[in-house]
């Protein structure tokens, strides 16, 4: 079974700039989650999808950071414009319904400059 | 408010001692409790997991958790530690009343001295 695909693994843009995370769950997972982790602290959660809905978007700062998911099964997250405090890991992570275990995917780590 | 506090940031421990990390969690309702590891240059992977039933739960690699209610917590144990458990580790709870949005710990670094 394949596992969460994220791209790119790595981003370096200057402050203002915009970018994109995408992220390919696991076949099946209705449940994606995208989680910031920035150095030194756990990943905390941004955004939680349960097929193409939102969940939970309560700490998505959302005048600068949105997500989608159109058809349900892959994602991408958009910074626009970014600041420096945004440099960190941003982790994809995919569930079934069947089972209360989240499966990460590798991280994309950026850097605002 | 919902939280995790994970009581060690780095622990330095030579091979075959003996590994403790302490975990405590503020979250109301029923939880479920999780120990995720992060190898370097690898990705976050669960190591093991507490719904329901015996409070002393098994995992991959020897490690085993136990989580005691009345005090909050989930520590995280292994009995003989090796180089190859060098990781940082956290510790993350999840429940209903919080609609099951995961809360992580702040992980804590673990240095294997070979």
């Amino acid at each position: 079974e394949a596992g969460v695909a994220q791209s790119p693994r790595y981003k370096i843009i200057e402050k203002r700039q915009s970018v994109a995370f995408w992220c390919n769950p696991i076949s099946g997972h209705a449940t994606l989650y995208w989680y910031q982790q920035i150095l030194g602290q756990g990943p905390k959660l941004l955004i939680q999808f349960q097929n193409n809905g939102v969940v939970d978007d309560s700490q998505l700062p959302k005048d600068r950071f949105s997500a989608e998911r159109l058809k349900g099964v892959d994602s991408t997250l958009k910074i626009q414009p970014a600041k420096l405090e945004d440099s960190a890991v941003y982790l994809c992570a995919s569930r079934s319904l069947r089972e209360d275990t989240q499966y990460f995917g590798p991280g994309t780590r950026l850097t605002v400059l | 408010a919902q939280s995790v506090s994970q009581h060690n940031h780095h622990v330095i421990l030579s091979e075959a001692a003996s590994l403790e990390l302490g975990c405590n969690y503020s979250y109301g309702g029923t939880v479920n409790l999780f120990w995720y590891v992060q190898y370097p240059g690898q990705h976050l992977q669960l190591l093991l997991k507490y719904f329901s039933g015996d409070p002393l739960v098994k995992g991959i690699k020897g490690f085993e958790a136990e989580f005691i209610k009345s005090k909050f917590s989930f520590n995280l144990r292994k009995p003989s530690v090796q180089w190859s458990d060098t990781a940082e580790y956290f510790c993350a709870v999840s429940g209903n009343t919080g609609g099951f949005k995961t809360i992580f710990g702040a992980g804590t670094r673990l240095f294997v001295k070979a």
